[in-house]
């Protein structure tokens, strides 16, 4: 059974400071990670992450992706209020019954206060 | 252009009642995968469909169905509802599979009173 746990659950921070949120997995057959920001109700797509692409970037945020230890980062450098919502991270493995299934962690759930 | 679109946004049902839930994926877009969304966990697979065939199933009861159209778009049937099935069901769609990624609509409420 695939599993990926996250931490923290929750975060609270001030404008301006900078978060690390991690993403542990396990995983039969590994073809990618990835990392959505759910604000109301649909999860927005922010990273994928791959064996061949193991470090992305796009403005304030970064992600890092450890195939040997199995974990992942996103960082957030000055947060600002916008950035409060429930951060997802999701693996997706490659054929079998469940091709194209994504596995989702439980969420990080950060708040920006000003 | 349009993203995924869900429908309805919100739904009231009683236990052992049958419900329908629609979902139209991005133009252009073959694949459109089912997701269940309890309150404070994340979303969990229900089906992915591709070209109108089913091509993944996750572990849920067979109350539980869905069918893809011929235009892409996709319902998702449950039958005898619990109370446990109340949840945000959300809809992804893609180009193809393997995912490149996948785009979410905003999901449909369903509350089992």
């Amino acid at each position: 059974e695939d599993k990926v746990v996250q931490s923290p659950l929750s975060l609270v921070v001030h404008e301006g400071d900078t978060v690390t949120l991690n993403c542990s997995y396990e995983v039969t057959n590994f073809r990618s990670l990835l990392w959505y920001k759910q604000e109301k109700k649909a999860p927005t797509f922010l990273f994928m992450l791959t064996s061949s692409g193991i470090e992305k970037k796009s403005g304030r945020l970064s992600s890092i992706l450890d195939k040997k230890e199995l974990f992942s980062i996103l960082n957030i450098t000055a947060t600002q209020t916008g950035d409060s919502a429930i951060y997802l991270c999701a693996v997706e493995r490659s054929g079998g019954t469940s091709y194209g299934k994504l596995t989702f962690g439980q969420g990080t759930i950060l708040t920006v206060h000003p | 252009d349009a993203g995924v679109t869900q429908s309805p946004t919100h739904l009231i049902k009683t236990r052992g009642q049958h419900v329908t839930l629609r979902c139209s994926p991005i133009s252009g877009h073959k694949s459109v995968s089912w997701y269940q969304q309890v309150l404070g966990q994340g979303p969990q697979f229900i089906f992915q469909y591709y070209e109108k065939e089913e091509r993944g199933r996750g572990n849920f009861p067979d109350r539980f169905s869905a069918r893809q159209f011929p235009n892409y778009s996709s319902e998702l049937n449950v039958n005898a509802l619990l109370l446990g099935d109340s949840a945000l069901y959300l809809c992804a769609s893609s180009f193809r599979i393997p995912n490149e990624k996948l785009f979410f609509g905003s999901g449909t409420q369903l509350s089992v009173l």
